[in-house]
């Protein structure tokens, strides 16, 4: 089976901290995306990784920054964190250039105070 | 992007089949249908996607009429544990795909 794993379930930050958002997979896939989960606006995409050190800004991007430095590891860092940065955040990888499986992480519920 | 339109809310109950219609009037001719299902604090999972006309996988069927502006889902014999979120979606490529607010299928006993 395939596995994304985010590095945490929960996580509370205060407002103005940095935070980093870290999202592994196993199975070699070449893309990697970061979308946001908020009640009634459905899953956004932040960032989305095509290779390594390659990324395209998604729908979201304002007031997050990406991190890809191996092709198994995709980082979401949030540079300045502020309370409308509250939300789910899900992680998913998918294989090849013509494909729409994705398969996603748990996610992390992140709550900025 | 094509615009999905697919309810908000179905209820069913045990042992019944299950359709759930989605219409994407605008869908481009590279744009592949897929559908996904959310359980509460789960990242969405895949569960079918096809072009044309029907494909099925263990877990559910998908109906695509030829001008493929609509598609239905059908689940077979639902059971307690598919109550979730199901969406629909269209796109080429994964990172194409957008989520919408999905239809809340509920399943009673």
């Amino acid at each position: 089976d395939v596995k994304v794993t985010q590095s945490s379930r929960y996580l509370v930050k205060r407002t103005g901290e940095k935070v980093f958002l870290e999202c592994v997979q196993d199975m070699d896939h070449e893309n990697m995306f970061w979308y946001r989960q908020d009640p009634g606006l459905g899953l956004r995409l932040i960032y989305f990784s095509y290779d390594v050190k390659m990324k395209e800004k998604g729908d979201i991007p304002e007031g997050y920054s990406v991190s890809r430095e191996k092709k198994e590891r995709f980082s979401l860092i949030l540079e300045s964190a502020s309370t409308n940065q509250t939300s789910m955040y899900l992680c998913a990888s998918s294989v090849g250039t013509a494909n729409t499986e994705a398969f996603f992480g748990q996610g992390t519920r992140l709550t900025v105070v | 992007l094509a615009k999905i339109t697919q309810p908000i809310s179905m209820d069913s109950y045990e042992g019944q089949e299950v359709n759930i219609t989605c219409s994407h009037n605008n869908i481009a001719t590279n744009d592949y249908i897929t559908w996904y299902q959310q359980f509460p604090s789960q990242g969405p999972r895949f569960i079918i996607q096809g072009y044309k006309t029907k494909v099925t996988n263990e877990v559910a069927s998908l109906f695509i009429p030829a001008d493929r502006k609509s598609s239905t889902l059908s689940l077979p014999r639902v059971s307690l544990s598919d109550t979730a979120v199901y969406y629909c979606l269209v796109g080429a490529v994964a990172r194409q795909l957008t989520f919408g607010s999905g239809t809340q299928l509920t399943v009673l006993p």
